[in-house]
């Protein structure tokens, strides 16, 4: 089964608001990792925060994660059309020894 | 910077013919990984090698599913014989070292069709 669980799958909002997704995992990871997909296009990396982390900030994301409850959740500010993607999560733990993906949020930004 | 390159990018072909899929790693990574990304499934790791060996091929479906990588820059993911359930996008991504918290860069992706 998956480790790590995004909420919700589908989101769909106006430029210039923001845009919250998050995601669950079952067990306990090394750090999590958010990518954002393009239609037709390759997995690109967007930020990752350890487990000894809570939040971390680049440009208009922020990220913040939970342990206790095994969460963590990615906002997004002043959204723009060019963020319409999807966005998944990565779960990096010691036992399973890889990334773990899940099933992603699918973002779109309306004009 | 070149990033990961895959080719072919689409492949459509009939069932039972062997496909070979290719991907260069970004120069002076040590990890690749190969993933199949499909609507029921999501994106599932096939195999991934660190300096060139495998070393976690759990998520191989069978033995018609084979990867080899004979250098730092190159890997290839052999499908023989083909069926149609092997229809997915197929994507290679490298870091340059797995499991200790770096991002993986991914290529745009083989898109397989198998009639």
């Amino acid at each position: 089964s998956q480790q790590g669980e995004e909420d919700p799958q589908a989101l769909s909002i106006q430029e210039g608001e923001n845009a919250t997704m998050n995601c669950s995992y079952k067990t306990s990871i090394n750090n999590l990792q958010w990518y954002r997909q393009n239609s037709g296009r390759g997995l690109v990396h967007l930020i990752l925060i350890r487990s000894n982390e809570r939040e971390k900030h680049s440009g208009r994301l922020r990220v913040t994660l939970d342990t206790s409850k095994k969460s963590s959740s990615l906002l997004i500010t002043a959204s723009r059309a060019a963020d319409t993607a999807s966005y998944f999560c990565a779960t990096d733990t010691s036992s399973l020894q890889k990334l773990v993906f899940g099933q992603g949020t699918r973002l779109t930004i309306n004009p | 910077d070149a990033g990961v390159i895959q080719s072919p990018r689409h492949e459509v072909t009939e069932m039972g013919q062997e496909v070979t899929l290719r991907c260069k790693p970004i120069s002076g990574h040590n990890s690749l990984f190969w993933y199949r990304q499909t609507m029921m499934r999501g994106l599932e790791l096939l195999i991934y090698f660190n300096n060139n060996v495998p070393i976690d091929d759990s998520g191989m479906p069978e033995d018609r599913f084979s990867a080899k990588m004979p250098n730092a820059s190159f890997s290839t993911l052999k499908i023989q014989p083909s069926e149609p359930r092997d229809s997915a996008v197929y994507f290679c991504a490298s870091s340059l070292m797995a499991l200790l918290g770096q991002p993986q860069h991914f290529g745009d992706g083989t898109r397989l069709s198998i009639l």
